[in-house]
């Protein structure tokens, strides 16, 4: 049972336009969420993370949001550049500090000059 | 300040054999967690250290073990290699900071059993 879901295997968009990539989860224990991004023959690089008492967290070109009703989150990137193009994972912790992570497959984010 | 280390970067064993790789974590991290990544299910979690004694565990078989020495180093040992172990694994160290945390991931070890 897949508990973090990532249902788009790729994403592409313009280089200057937003990047949207979703991210469900089914167990409502999670209370810690992640964002990484990985480049091929590297380790995943942290992005941002928000805890399940706030619904939206920013840090420069990056925003996550929560929909906790929803069991929804989404990372938005704007501008968009070509060096974002890299495969994006979502994460979920059900500790609330919890090293133990749930990821998803990944979303594949080509940005276009 | 240097980041997660994994050696070897590759490896290559035969069906059978065992393997041992290595982590370091960042200075001052104590937590260090170890993930297998395979094209077919994605990252999943093995286990998790913390202060030398396992404090999660994922669903992995028996034949995958780890432990933490008192530095903070760990090793993860697989033993009777089989074709599927082939896989990234990859070592994260992670600090508490402030009800937040941020787990910093290693650059991985990539074994392949023939």
């Amino acid at each position: 049972d897949q508990q973090v879901k990532q249902n788009s295997p790729s994403l592409s968009v313009q280089e200057g336009r937003i990047s949207i990539l979703n991210c469900d989860y089914t167990n409502s224990m999670f209370d810690y969420f992640l964002w990484y991004k990985k480049y091929p023959a590297e380790g995943p690089t942290f992005l941002i993370s928000i805890s399940s008492i706030k619904d939206k967290n920013e840090d420069g070109r990056f925003t996550v949001f929560l929909n906790k009703s929803a069991k929804h989150l989404s990372l938005h990137i704007v501008p968009s550049q070509p060096g974002d193009s890299a495969v994006y994972f979502c994460a979920a912790s059900s500790q609330g500090g919890s090293e133990k992570l749930v990821f998803g497959k990944g979303t594949k984010l080509t940005v276009n000059p | 300040k240097a980041g997660v280390t994994q050696t070897p970067r590759y490896l290559i064993k035969t069906r059978g054999q065992q393997v041992t790789l290595s982590c370091s974590p960042i200075s001052g991290h104590r937590s260090v967690s170890w993930y297998q990544q395979t094209p077919g299910q994605g990252l999943q979690f093995l286990f998790e250290y913390f202060s030398e004694t396992q404090r999660n565990k994922g669903n992995f078989p028996g034949r995958f073990s780890g432990r933490q020495f008192s530095n903070s180093r760990s090793e993860m040992n697989v033993s009777t290699l089989e074709l599927g172990d082939s896989a990234l694994y990859l070592c994260a160290s992670s600090l508490v900071v402030g009800g937040s945390y941020e787990q910093y991931f290693g650059p991985g070890t990539r074994l392949t059993v023939t």
